[in-house]
């Protein structure tokens, strides 16, 4: 099955600062690819998505860039804000859509102010 | 409000002593799932439903049961609890009818300590 591998698993950076999260997966047949933010005491909620037959999405401060030789994908989000904390989650999936997703691990994002 | 609501959220129980945890959503949404988040790990997906009457195994079913009699509702029954199980748990729902834009929605979560 699918293994998605996630990196780093804590990233504190400082106010106005870019972030970058990387995920690595396994199975080359993966063809859709979301990320996840989860605020401490809730659900996770999708934030950005891309597909495999796109190399980067953009959505204000958050991007998505997908390298389908390498089998990696990172999220990028720049000039970060104390209300970008949170836990992001990489996922992918073989089914082209949201359903059975296999996630990364988390990756907890400390902005300071 | 478009949401997916679970019950309960907090739930501490005894080993060994049957559980159920309710999940419904009002989104008219074909696609149910339940994951399981564990530090370290991430979410895993436990078992999912395409539509009512229809659920299938997800990457760790064992020792969980599911059933889908209404579109709205799809329960996770632990039978025999164990320690093991202890976890944050997620119903999420998505609309199968349109795969190309669907998104995930996800549920407040249940924090379950099996002692």
């Amino acid at each position: 099955g699918e293994n998605v591998e996630q990196h780093p698993s804590t990233l504190s950076v400082q106010e106005g600062d870019s972030a970058v999260i990387k995920c690595t997966y396994s199975d080359s047949a993966s063809n859709y690819f979301p990320w996840y933010k989860q605020e401490l005491g809730k659900g996770p909620q999708l934030i950005i998505d891309i597909r495999s037959n796109v190399g980067e999405k953009k959505d204000q401060r958050i991007a998505v860039t997908l390298n389908k030789t390498a089998k990696h994908f990172s999220l990028h989000i720049t000039e970060t804000q104390p209300e970008d904390s949170a836990v992001y989650f990489c996922a992918a999936s073989l089914s082209g859509s949201a359903r059975q997703l296999t996630f990364g691990s988390g990756t907890q994002l400390t902005v300071l102010p | 409000e478009a949401q997916v609501t679970q019950n309960p959220r907090y739930l501490i129980t005894v080993t060994g002593k049957k559980l159920t945890v309710t999940c419904s959503q009002n989104m008219n949404h074909e696609y149910m799932s339940w994951y399981r988040q564990d530090p370290g790990l991430g979410l895993r997906q436990i078992y999912y439903s395409m539509n009512v009457e229809v659920t299938d195994k997800g990457d760790v079913p064992e020792g969980y049961k599911v059933s889908r009699k209404e579109k709205r509702n799809f329960p996770l029954i632990l039978e025999s609890p164990s320690p093991n199980q202890t976890s944050l748990y997620f119903c999420a729902s998505s609309d199968q009818a349109r795969p190309s834009t669907d998104t995930q929605y996800f549920g407040p979560g249940t924090r379950l300590t099996v002692l």
